[in-house]
């Protein structure tokens, strides 16, 4: 499994946009790149996930390096429902291995 | 709603127990996994089954089982409980188990006292 490396924490004000980094040197070829967030007594739930190309969805953007070692997570308006764990997860068949995740919190 | 059904919300038991918590996946999804959650271990993959036949396994003590039923709803069984298995108990659940999105339940609270 590919180990990842995210800030335990971020901050961002409302309405701004947040980058979320990951790294993932130790990705696969065959790897896709997943995003989950988890909000405060909830289960996770899906953002967005990619394997080589850029993509976007209705709730965030993700970039992914040209050599695939890292990835970025932007959500382009943080509102207060985006304050939660947010888990970058590099994931080839049926095993998701969730790490620590980066906290963002959002200021009013 | 995710479509992921876990009951019960709540479990409070004492050491030595056994309990089973069941979950009901999304419609038609075929794959069931099960997590564990605990404010010092973070969120922990413990077994993955599919269409009734375990996939994968990760960090499941022996205590601990679970299965899939033909209807496709699992339950997760857990034998002489211990203090330290107090925790958020999770079901997530896919279409085919392979890489791709999971739908996650809101999670069962077992309190061990």
């Amino acid at each position: 499994d590919a180990k990842t490396t995210q800030p335990n924490s971020m901050e961002s004000n409302e309405e701004e946009p947040v980058h979320l980094p990951c790294n993932h040197s130790t990705i696969s070829g065959t790897d896709y790149i997943h995003w989950y967030r988890q909000l405060p007594s909830q289960g996770p739930e899906y953002v967005i996930h990619g394997l080589t190309s850029n993509v976007n969805n209705r709730m965030a953007s993700l970039a992914i390096a040209e050599d695939r070692k890292s990835s970025t997570l932007i959500l382009h308006r943080a509102t207060l429902r985006d304050a939660a764990v947010y888990y970058c997860i590099p994931n080839t068949g049926n095993q998701f291995y969730f790490g620590t995740g980066t906290s963002l919190t959002v200021i009013p | 709603d995710s479509g992921v059904t876990q009951t019960p919300k709540h479990l409070i038991t004492a050491t030595g127990q056994r309990v089973t918590l069941r979950c009901s996946p999304r419609s038609g999804d075929l794959s069931v996994y099960w997590y564990q959650q605990s404010l010092d271990q973070g969120l922990q993959f413990l077994i993955q089954y599919y269409n009734g036949e375990e996939r994968a396994k990760g960090n499941i003590l022996e205590r601990f089982s679970a299965q899939q039923f033909p209807d496709l709803h699992s339950e997760l069984n857990l034998s002489s409980l211990e203090l330290g298995d107090s925790a958020l108990y999770f079901c997530a659940s896919s279409p085919t188990g392979w890489s791709e999105k999971l739908f996650f339940g809101s999670g069962t609270q077992l309190s061990v006292l």
